[in-house]
Parts: structure tokens; sequence; C-alpha cells
């Protein structure tokens, strides 16, 4: 039973360049949550979806972000027209039920805005 | 606003006992989590307290007092592999996780 998978482990992007970040979740599991990670800070929530839908975006920002998850295939996390600050590393969790209680973590993707 | 406190950082000697504390101001409470983070790796579980009191766990053990907002996650027998950094986190009435900063664990021989 595979873990949370994410990819690419590094991504490196060109200001105004797209970013995708992929998240497959566990096996069983219909919830998944973004999280965004500064160097030296906690996690901030950013998204949770389930399959097809988005059950709560508060924590991403207005422009230029967009995540879905579809029926088919893995959660995708979209930044557009990235800028510096948007280096960090975003990490995916999942968990079976809307509790998140069990949410197990992906390896994270590190992003790089040169 | 919601709050989650956490020392930045502590030191302890191998073979040790170490207490990470966590205070906590939420709209909510469903729950407290200890998650460890070796650094460019993922936040693993530790530990999770929805009642009052102690839950011991190996050489790890976490405390939860919901009146006074106030945790702590007790390392006994500190071993250098448990250099880390130590994330408390509150589940919100809306079941959404609230991360600290986390506590940079170093562990001296």
């Amino acid at each position: 039973n595979a873990g949370v998978m994410q990819n690419p482990r590094h991504l490196v992007r060109r200001r105004g360049q797209e970013a995708r970040l992929r998240c497959s979740p566990m096996k069983g599991h219909s919830h998944v949550y973004w999280y965004r990670q500064l160097p030296e800070e906690g996690l901030k929530f950013m998204v949770y979806l389930q399959k097809e839908n988005i059950i709560d975006e508060s924590g991403m920002p207005k422009e230029r972000f967009s995540a879905e998850f579809p029926k088919e295939g893995p959660s995708i996390l979209r930044i557009q027209q990235v800028v510096r600050g948007d280096s960090a590393a975003y990490f995916c969790a999942s968990s079976p039920g809307e509790k998140n209680t069990e949410a197990f973590f992906g390896q994270g993707t590190r992003l790089t805005v040169v | 606003g919601q709050n989650i406190d956490q020392p930045t950082e502590m030191t302890a000697t191998e073979g040790a006992i170490v207490q990470i504390n966590c205070t906590y101001q939420t709209s909510g409470f469903n729950g407290l989590f200890w998650y460890q983070q070796h650094a460019g790796e993922a936040p693993t579980f530790l530990s999770y307290n929805v009642l009052d009191g102690l839950e011991e766990k190996g050489r790890f053990s976490s405390f939860l007092s919901r009146s006074k907002g106030y945790s702590y996650l007790l390392l006994k027998e500190l071993q250098m592999k448990d250099s880390a950094s130590y994330l408390c986190a509150v589940m919100d009435s809306n079941y959404q996780l609230i991360w600290g900063a986390g506590t940079k664990l170093i562990i001296k021989p």
C-alpha cells in the first residue's frame, strides 16, 4: 500500500512560468489537503479537496493559485506566473474521511523560483 | 485569531529527557497532534490527544490540558536520531489543522 505520492520532489521555475504539483493520495483516501511550508516556519493550510470538489480554499491566495482533484488521476496544485515568494515546500496530505484525524503526508515538492 | 505557540529551538543531551511545550488559542477544539519532521522530509505522525491527560507511546508521551490550552510532548532516553523539528497542530471546529511553527530539537552527544 503505497503512501501519499507527490511529484516532482524538486521543481525549479523561472519567474513568470507555471508550476504544477501533483499528489496521489493513499489508496482508499478521498480527501486531500495541500499545505505550504516556508523555511523555518510551520505548515500553512491552503486547500481541502474531495474528488471533484473544493471543500475549503480559505488558505489559497486569491490570484495565480488553483487546485483540483479530478475523478480520475492525482490532485493538482497549479501556480501561474510564479514569483520568488512562491519558493517553498508544498506538502499534500490525504485522509480516508473528512475529519482529518488520520492524515498522512507526502514527501513534499520543493519549489524554487529563480 | 487562531494561534499556536511553541519554542523555536531546544537543545538536549543524548540519553536525557526533554519536554516541548505548546499553547494554543483556536476557534473550537477537536484534538491536538504532534508530528516529527526531519529536515527536508514529510511530517510524520507521533500522537493525537483529544481528552485531558497523558498518552504514553514508548519513549514518547503527550499531555493535554484543554482548560489551559496547553500540551507538551515528552521525549525520554533521547537518541541522536530524535534531532528533528516537532510540530504541534490543533484541529479546530471545522476540522482544519492549525499548525505551530515547530520546535527544532538539537541533540548533543
